[in-house]
């Protein structure tokens, strides 16, 4: 299967810890983007990278956030002193630069995160 | 800023007929994409259809088709013959310039047999 995978799918932390999930974007695509998506709302934009640079981040990216994708290949999102506010669905996207699926955004299943 | 209104929070159809979605959104730009995705309950978000903005011909995907008013920004899907397995999310979607994709709050379709 060549779609986007997260790991973990699920995590349980207790607030104050840190946790980091991880993306493996469609092999070919140049750009990947983290969401936030919170029960019953629909995904909220974090960060978005072409290849190894980070280009954007939202508001909602607080310094307890970070991102990074090292070689342009996967990516890693890290939420440092948990907080209960943080618990959500982490959506990962990719997609390619060229046509035919440019502006197309291919999406990951999440990790979900709970936070005692 | 880039908005995008959903004023239907839940749907319900019966199975084999017909429903419409609506979805309303603002900007200036006027290069821009607009999407459909489902969301099954518990499983991970899938590209419906989509529709580029300096594109009149409204597009179609078997049995999903959009009515795109460019003028109202407006981005209405239809789904015909409904099928149990259309239940689920749908969220409508946004994005110029291959950048942040934003996103109504969705519309929770229920299919009933």
């Amino acid at each position: 299967d060549t779609g986007v995978s997260q790991n973990p799918r699920h995590k349980i932390t207790k607030r104050g810890q840190n946790v980091t999930f991880r993306c493996d974007p469609i092999s070919e695509h140049n750009r990947l983007y983290w969401y936030r998506q919170t029960l019953g709302q629909g995904p909220e934009f974090l960060t978005y990278f072409q290849n190894e640079a980070q280009l954007e981040k939202s508001r909602l990216l607080s310094d307890r956030f970070s991102a990074e994708r090292p070689k342009g290949s996967f990516s890693t999102l890290e939420i440092q002193r948990t907080e209960q506010g943080d618990s959500a669905m982490y959506l990962c996207a990719s997609s390619p630069t060229l046509a035919p699926s440019y502006n197309e955004q291919f999406f990951g299943p999440g990790t979900r995160l709970t936070v005692l | 800023a880039q908005t995008v209104t959903q004023s239907q929070p839940e749907m319900s159809v019966q199975e084999a007929e017909t429903v419409t979605l609506s979805c309303t959104y603002d900007t200036s730009e006027n290069n821009y994409y607009l999407f459909w995705y489902k969301q099954p309950p518990s499983r991970q978000m899938i590209l419906v259809i989509r529709q580029e903005a300096y594109k009149q011909q409204n597009a179609t995907e078997n049995r999903f088709s959009v009515n795109f008013q460019k003028a109202a920004k407006s981005f209405s899907l239809k789904i015909s013959d409904s099928q149990l397995g259309d239940t689920a999310m749908y969220f409508c979607a946004f994005i110029f310039n291959n950048n942040d994709m934003r996103f109504g709050a969705g519309t929770r379709l229920t299919v009933k047999p």
